[in-house]
């Protein structure tokens, strides 16, 4: 079945420094790739997605490119500030059959000032 | 701004009890899923549902039901709660095709 590998985290940054979360996934199809955020006490946003191969999504200073020879979905971004700190989850969405997102595992990044 | 609203914020429920967890959407989406989160095992999907009084089992069914009269609200029901029940459930919908979900706030439910 789909599944969604991410780094384990949690991810410490000091403010303004680069920011990768990597993002592996395996699917059957030709799947929708999002990265959602929850910050503190709150749900899932959506952060930002891509639905087909060599698209990058981008969002706040995040970007992510769907790369389907290598199945991944990489978040970056080139200056993070303390107010990114949250949770991160990457997700994947068939374009057949169930249709329901499968998530990562997530992983939690702190930024310090 | 559109909203996914889950009923309660937190919950404590005792062994054995039947609980229900409610979730309303105003946004006419005909897709609705619940999905738990646990610490490192990220969110697992329970049920979902893509129209009224249509139900389907997601990953992790067993010990839930869900039940769907309305287009806007997706219940889950947990039977006869068990501690290994306690955990952050979060309540989607979304609109069709593979477009990115709404998640309503979430309810902690601890069952003691």
């Amino acid at each position: 079945g789909d599944s969604v590998t991410q780094m384990e985290g949690p991810v410490t940054l000091s403010e303004e420094a680069f920011l990768t979360i990597n993002c592996t996934y395996t699917a059957t199809g030709y799947p929708s790739l999002f990265w959602y955020v929850q910050y503190p006490g709150e749900g899932l946003q959506l952060l930002l997605k891509a639905t087909k191969a060599d698209d990058k999504g981008s969002n706040k200073g995040f970007e992510a490119t769907y790369r389907k020879e290598t199945t991944s979905f990489h978040l970056e971004k080139g200056s993070v500030q303390v107010s990114d700190s949250a949770v991160y989850f990457c997700a994947l969405s068939e374009d057949t059959g169930r249709r329901a997102l499968t998530f990562g595992s997530g992983t939690r990044l702190q930024v310090q000032p | 701004d559109v909203k996914v609203t889950q009923s309660s914020r937190y919950l404590v429920k005792r062994t054995g009890e039947k609980v229900f967890l409610e979730c309303v959407q105003d946004m006419d989406h005909e897709n609705m899923f619940w999905y738990r989160q646990d610490p490192g095992l990220g969110l697992r999907l329970i049920y979902f549902s893509y129209d009224v009084k249509m139900k389907e089992k997601g990953d992790i069914p067993e010990g839930y039901s869900v039940s769907r009269e309305k287009k806007e609200r997706f219940s889950l029901i947990l039977e006869s709660a068990s501690t290994n029940q306690t955990s952050m459930y979060l309540c989607a919908s979304s609109p069709p095709g593979t477009y990115g979900y709404t998640f309503g706030s979430g309810t902690r439910l601890t069952v003691v």
